[in-house]
């Protein structure tokens, strides 16, 4: 079945600079990465998503960039804002997998004002 | 629209006991997903449906399980309880109109906690 590394587990950034995290991934069937943003009591909210076919797709500050050769996907978050801080992942699914999605284990992500 | 509605927000049981929580989907969607969130598993796959029938299913106990009515609202059950059931469990509702791979949206999830 897939399997969702994300790194890193937590990251720290000084507020207005930048944000990466990665995931890779292990089925190359997979073909569907969204990404979600969950805060302190609350459910995952999805900020953005791209699909295989697909190289990069950015709304505003949030991109998100695929290569599927090294089966690797990244989010980028650019000009942090306190707001941005929570815990985010990634996760991957395929055709087949029918609303089974597999998730990375988060990243907690602090910005420092 | 009205997003996901989970009830009940919060939940207290003892071992041995059963629970039933409900998911209430976004008007239009008719595929339900059930994740468990834990802080040493994170996010994992319980099962989905859509109209009413089982179609994928994730690697848990038979001691959980779920069903979906007609109107696409979906519960799920867990019978005797234990400690190791603690978690927030969340349901994801899409429309599921392009095969297997659909935005999935999640409600806010219940937090069971088995004492």
């Amino acid at each position: 079945g897939e399997n969702v590394e994300q790194h890193p587990s937590t990251l720290s950034v000084q507020e207005g600079d930048s944000a990466v995290i990665k995931c890779t991934y292990s089925d190359s069937a997979s073909n569907y990465f969204p990404w979600y943003k969950q805060e302190l009591g609350k459910g995952p909210q999805l900020i953005i998503d791209i699909r295989s076919n697909v190289g990069e797709k950015k709304d505003q500050r949030i991109a998100v960039t695929l290569n599927k050769t090294a089966k690797h996907f990244s989010l980028h978050i650019t000009e942090t804002q306190p707001e941005d801080s929570a815990v985010y992942f990634c996760a991957a699914t395929s055709t087949d997998s029918w609303g089974k999605l597999q998730f990375g284990a988060g990243t907690q992500v602090v910005v420092t004002p | 629209k009205a997003g996901v509605t989970q009830t009940p927000r919060y939940l207290i049981k003892t071992r041995g006991q059963q629970v039933t929580l409900s998911c209430s989907p976004i008007s239009g969607h008719r595929s339900v997903s059930w994740y468990q969130q834990t802080p040493g598993q994170g996010l994992q796959f319980l099962f989905e449906y859509f109209s009413e029938t089982q179609r994928n299913k994730g690697n848990f106990p038979g001691r959980f399980s779920g069903r979906q009515f007609s109107n696409s609202r979906s519960e799920m059950n867990v019978s005797t309880l234990e400690l190791g059931d603690s978690a927030l469990y969340l349901c994801a509702t899409g429309t599921s109109e392009s095969i297997g791979t659909d935005t999935q949206y999640f409600g806010p999830g219940t937090r069971l906690t088995v004492l």
